[in-house]
């Protein structure tokens, strides 16, 4: 059973590019959050998708979207990209169904470790 | 605002036991989560509370008083892959996770 799987590991942007990140949720979960952690922080929560969906987002600016696919899977855009956005990118993967997953136990991909120069 | 606290770093011994305590201030509350961040790696959950009182689970307990906005977890017979930082998180009133930054914990022989 694979689990919440992530891409690319590494990815280094120059500031005002974009960039797509791709997460692939545990089988059996429909529900993806993601978060952006900072060096020696704690996840800040960006947004969450359930059934291709935004259902839920956090304190971040709309040059951060997402995507939500019919396999579930999904995808993190970022565009004009900062100095500050340099960050691990987490996904995680939930059965959230209509039960809100905040209950559920979020199980997390590796990350992808962003770096903007 | 919505805050979470918890210390930033500590030290123990292999064997001992440590108690790594989390405070909380959020808007609406629907339970408290502790996961395990090893360097480099995703966190992997440890507990889940939302009633008041202490769960245990193998070597790990974790305790929660809503009343204290208080949590700690409680790690015994350490052991060095121990190491990590322990996330403390909290379910707001619009079921979203508020992360504390993490309490590293370093394990000496």
């Amino acid at each position: 059973d694979a689990g919440v799987t992530q891409s690319p590991t590494h990815l280094i942007k120059t500031r005002g590019q974009q960039v797509t990140l791709r997460c692939s949720p545990k089988s059996g979960h429909d529900t993806v959050s993601w978060y952006q952690q900072a060096l020696g922080q704690g996840p800040q929560f960006i947004f969450q998708y359930y059934e291709e969906e935004e259902r839920q987002r956090g304190n971040f600016p709309d040059r951060f979207s997402g995507h939500q696919f019919p396999n579930y899977s999904s995808e993190l855009n970022v565009n004009a990209l900062l100095l500050g956005d340099s960050a691990l990118y987490l996904c995680a993967s939930s059965p959230g169904g209509t039960s809100g997953s905040v209950y559920n136990e979020q199980f997390f991909g590796p990350g992808t470790r962003l770096t903007v120069l | 605002g919505q805050n979470i606290d918890q210390p930033t770093e500590m030290t123990a011994t292999e064997g001992a036991i440590v108690q790594i305590n989390c405070t909380y201030q959020t808007s609406g509350f629907n339970g408290l989560f502790w996961y395990q961040q090893h360097a480099g790696e995703a966190p992997t959950f440890l507990s889940y509370n939302v009633l008041d009182g202490l769960e245990e689970k193998g070597r790990f307990s974790s305790f929660l008083s809503r009343s204290k906005g208080y949590s700690y977890l409680l790690l015994k017979e350490l052991q060095m892959k121990d190491s990590a930082s322990y996330l403390c998180a909290v379910g707001d009133s619009n079921y979203q996770l508020i992360w504390g930054a993490g309490t590293k914990l370093i394990i000496k022989p």
